[in-house]
């Protein structure tokens, strides 16, 4: 049984599209994040939420909105894709208390045409 | 600016043999590391971390060392197998944070 799920694993569109991921979590983890590895493969912290609540935003066009239903579910919806949007996202989640230990998700692959 | 920064982004080792692979980073209020492995079409998988009030941690065939003076850390694995093959990333952070600060990563290749 999957810790970390993302879906789509594979999402091709097009400029000027909306898309949404999903992430949810099985571990009871307290704390959900999203990433993002660009072509240079640098992995960079997007948002974190603890408890549904919003505590990381990084410089990140609001274009993106993540949202937490609850604090299983992180999901990430994206307005009005960009070319370089393209990339891939990750989702991870944590438990306060327990060291930055961060479990990630396979990744979601983004291409924007 | 890129606060952790791993130089070598490949390395080829004999089986058998250690692998080290080495991370840099610039920011002093960083106090925990950690080291992740990633396989092709994977996310992250954590390895092994290390706080900086100590400068060893040793789990198995992994051993990370931490140089708080030359801000340097270190993965050291021996002996190097088939499935080590992977692209390890380095990540830091400051436990009031939350966030981790990765690496580009090293794309570590086990020869057999």
């Amino acid at each position: 049984d999957t810790a970390v799920s993302q879906t789509p694993k594979y999402l091709v569109t097009q400029m000027g599209n909306d898309k949404s991921i999903k992430c949810e979590q099985n571990l009871g983890h307290d704390t959900m994040y999203w990433y993002k590895q660009d072509s240079k493969k640098f992995l960079k912290i997007m948002f974190s939420y603890n408890n549904k609540e919003l505590i990381i935003n990084e410089t990140v066009p609001n274009r993106f909105s993540p949202k937490s239903p609850d604090k299983a579910h992180l999901n990430l919806h994206i307005n009005s894709l960009e070319l370089g949007d393209s990339a891939v996202y990750f989702c991870a989640s944590s438990q306060l208390g327990q060291g930055n230990i961060q479990y990630f998700g396979a990744g979601t692959r983004l291409s924007v045409l | 600016d890129q606060q952790v920064k791993q130089n070598s982004p490949s390395l080829s080792v004999q089986e058998g043999r250690i692998s080290i692979l080495n991370c840099d980073y610039t920011n002093s209020m960083f106090d925990y590391f950690l080291w992740y492995k990633k396989y092709p079409a994977e996310g992250p998988t954590f390895l092994i971390s290390i706080s900086s009030i100590k400068d060893k941690n040793e789990d198995g065939r992994f051993t990370v060392f931490l140089n708080k003076s030359a801000k340097h850390l270190s993965l050291h694995i021996v002996p190097s197998q088939p499935g080590d093959s992977a692209v390890y990333f380095c990540a830091a952070s400051n436990q009031g944070a939350q966030k981790l600060v990765f690496g580009q990563g090293t794309r570590l290749t086990i020869n057999p």
